[in-house]
């Protein structure tokens, strides 16, 4: 079936370090968005792409950047890691281009949870 | 920019009574008002929406109201069942923009 992933699924690593956490999708969906959860705040937006040239900030882009190597594969980066950085992290996507889905659906991969000590 | 305030944040029931969940929203322009179910340890999956033009939709168990002129929207369960335990999470979006703004989810207890 048709999916998003993310990896790693879990990450522990230290204040400073840089970290990437990857995301690829076999929808064909041309849209593409990172998340961040936390307890008692819901998620909310870092970044979003509406295809390969077209990169966004969203509410809480300070701290992290974001790749869009292709149609199918987002990328963000914490490149100095902080602890206030531990989260749990959802790309999520959806397609403009897909009659049968509402073009306002979002699907989201299983998360990756991000430990920074 | 768009504010998205959800209540309550913890909702406990008994195993066949209902749970309402409710948002209000500030952006007049938002059209759009999706519903996510997060069961624990996975990730969020829509379980319905509601555009402007529609007042209500049911889906089985499930039902969305829409007050566009308070700007609020409803999540309604009847006959609640404990795989019914979940964060629940509402948002609103425009049309165009297709960037959803989340409120801050409802963790709804369902004892058997």
């Amino acid at each position: 079936d048709a999916d998003v992933t993310q990896t790693p699924r879990n990450r522990i690593t230290k204040t400073g370090k840089r970290i990437m956490l990857e995301c690829s999708q076999t929808k064909g969906h041309d849209r593409m968005y990172w998340y961040r959860q936390d307890p008692g705040l819901g998620l909310r937006l870092i970044y979003y792409s509406f295809d390969v040239k077209d990169i966004n900030k969203g509410e809480i882009s300070d701290g992290y950047s974001v790749s869009r190597q292709a149609q199918a594969k987002f990328s963000l980066s914490l490149e100095s890691a902080i602890p206030n950085q531990t989260a749990l992290y959802f790309c999520a996507t959806s397609t403009t281009k897909d009659p049968r889905v509402s073009y306002n659906e979002q699907f989201f991969g299983p998360g990756t949870r991000l430990t920074v000590l | 920019g768009e504010n998205v305030e959800q209540h309550p944040s913890t909702l406990s029931v008994q195993e066949g009574d209902s749970a309402v969940i409710k948002c209000t929203y500030s952006d007049s322009a938002s059209n759009y008002f999706p519903w996510y179910k997060q069961e624990l340890g996975k990730r969020p999956q829509l379980i319905i929406d509601i555009r402007s033009n529609v007042g209500e939709k049911k889906d089985q168990r499930i039902a969305v109201t829409l007050n566009k002129t308070a700007k609020h929207f409803s999540l309604h369960i009847t006959e609640t069942q404990p795989e019914d335990s979940a964060v629940y999470f509402c948002a609103a979006s425009r049309g165009g923009s297709y960037i959803p703004t989340f409120g801050r989810g409802t963790s709804l207890i369902v004892h058997p």
